[in-house]
This record gives C-alpha cells, structure tokens and sequence, in this order.
C-alpha cells in the first residue's frame, strides 16, 4: 500500500523558515518523481514544487522560486521542501504528491497534508 | 501561466441523477488534462488523466472527455459519496488546476 506521511508544519513569523518532510512507502521512491501542492484554507489547489526521479532535478512555481528548495533523500524514501522568507500566502495545507508517470506531472497518490500557518 | 475555469461552481444534483462539470484552458493543453475529487478534510483523489482515462480503482459510473480548451467530466449516477468538490488541473505545462465545482445534494 503506497502511503505518504507529511510532517514539519506548523506556525511560523513572516520572514521565519519551516522544512517539510514527505515519508513514502509502498511504491519504488527512489524511480519516482514527487511534488508539493498546497491549499491556502477554504480555497483551490495550487501546485508548489515538483522534482524528477534518481537526478533530482527540482522546478517550482513562479510564487515560491527563490524562496524554496525541494530535495530527495532517496535511502530515507524522503521528500523536502525547505521554505524560506514565509510570508502570509504561503499559509495553508502541503500536500507531498507522487507523479504518476513521466507523461506529465499529474498525482496519483497524496498525503494527508501537513498544515502551515504564517503569522505574527 | 495557463488558466483554468471550471463551471458551476456549485452544482445541486439529486442521487442517481447525472453531473456534468466543465473545465475550460486558457489555451490548448491538448489531452494533457487530469480530474480529482476533494472531500473535506481529506487529500484529493486522482479520477481520470489523459482527459479520458480513469485512474485505478475509480468506478466505470465516472468519465472524461474534451481535447484542446474544453472539458467535461461525467458522473453518470451519483452516489452519496460522490457529493464532494472536483478540482481539473492541466500539466501541458506547469500544472495549474480550476478553482473546483462543488456537487452538493439537491
């Protein structure tokens, strides 16, 4: 059973920095790539991060370039997101998400998501 | 960025009744076009991908279709755990998703 447990979140000062974890089991990690999706409360999806399988080359959305930093650890069957310089739209629930196929960067499993709250 | 809007927002159906939702692109993403269903509290579910397949263990009653700009997904008889928002994204190129048509029981 594929299963992938988000941890790290919580509350943090505008300006603070966070680093999320992603532990995955049940499928190849390491032939997989992987992504981030968040959801700001009571809206939409907006997709984050995402990194190719074995090289690990990492893309992001314009929103969070500069300011974030995927990686994979793949002997922990451990995705990252390193978040820097938080500001009050990063808010909401992470979501780590696998990649189906290397077709494209759609998400056939998710986390339960890990919530993120920035604040003073 | 491509753009996508989904239409209704909301959509009141009676069980055993058929849905139909819509998604538009901004422009072409081809059949680069996936489906999934959001209950609350819960992560999204991945439905169908490649505008028309459906993903594993997703039951026949749910279907896809579109290419280019414009998409539907069907729910051809709704069950009670089917009344749930449903998001498109699009990976043409950089994933985007539609704000999502909330199917709640009319």
């Amino acid at each position: 059973e594929v299963q992938l447990v988000e941890s790290g979140g919580g509350l943090v000062q505008p300006g603070g920095s966070l680093r999320l974890s992603c532990a995955a089991s049940g499928f190849t990690f390491s032939s997989s790539a992987m992504s981030w999706v968040r959801q700001a409360p009571g809206k939409g999806l907006e997709w984050v991060s995402g990194i190719t399988s074995r090289g690990g080359t990492p893309f992001y959305a314009d929103s969070v370039k500069g300011r974030f930093t995927i990686s994979r650890e793949d002997s922990r069957n451990t995705l990252y997101l390193q978040m820097n310089s938080l500001r009050a739209e990063d808010t909401g629930v992470y979501y780590c998400a696998k990649v189906l196929a290397v077709s494209g960067l759609y998400f056939d499993y998710w986390g339960q998501g890990t919530p993120v709250t920035v604040s003073s | 960025e491509i753009v996508m809007t989904q239409s209704p927002a909301t959509l009141s159906v009676s069980p055993g009744e058929r849905a139909t939702l819509s998604c538009r692109s901004s422009q072409s993403v081809s059949s680069n076009l996936a489906w999934y269903q959001q209950k609350p509290g819960q992560a999204p579910r991945l439905l169908i991908y490649g505008a028309s397949t459906r993903a594993t263990g997703i039951p026949a009653g749910f279907s896809g279709s579109g290419s280019g700009t414009e998409f539907t997904l069907t729910i051809s008889s709704l069950q009670s755990e089917d009344f749930a928002v449903y998001y498109c994204q699009q990976y043409h190129y950089w994933p985007t998703f539609g704000q999502g048509t909330k199917v709640e029981i009319k």
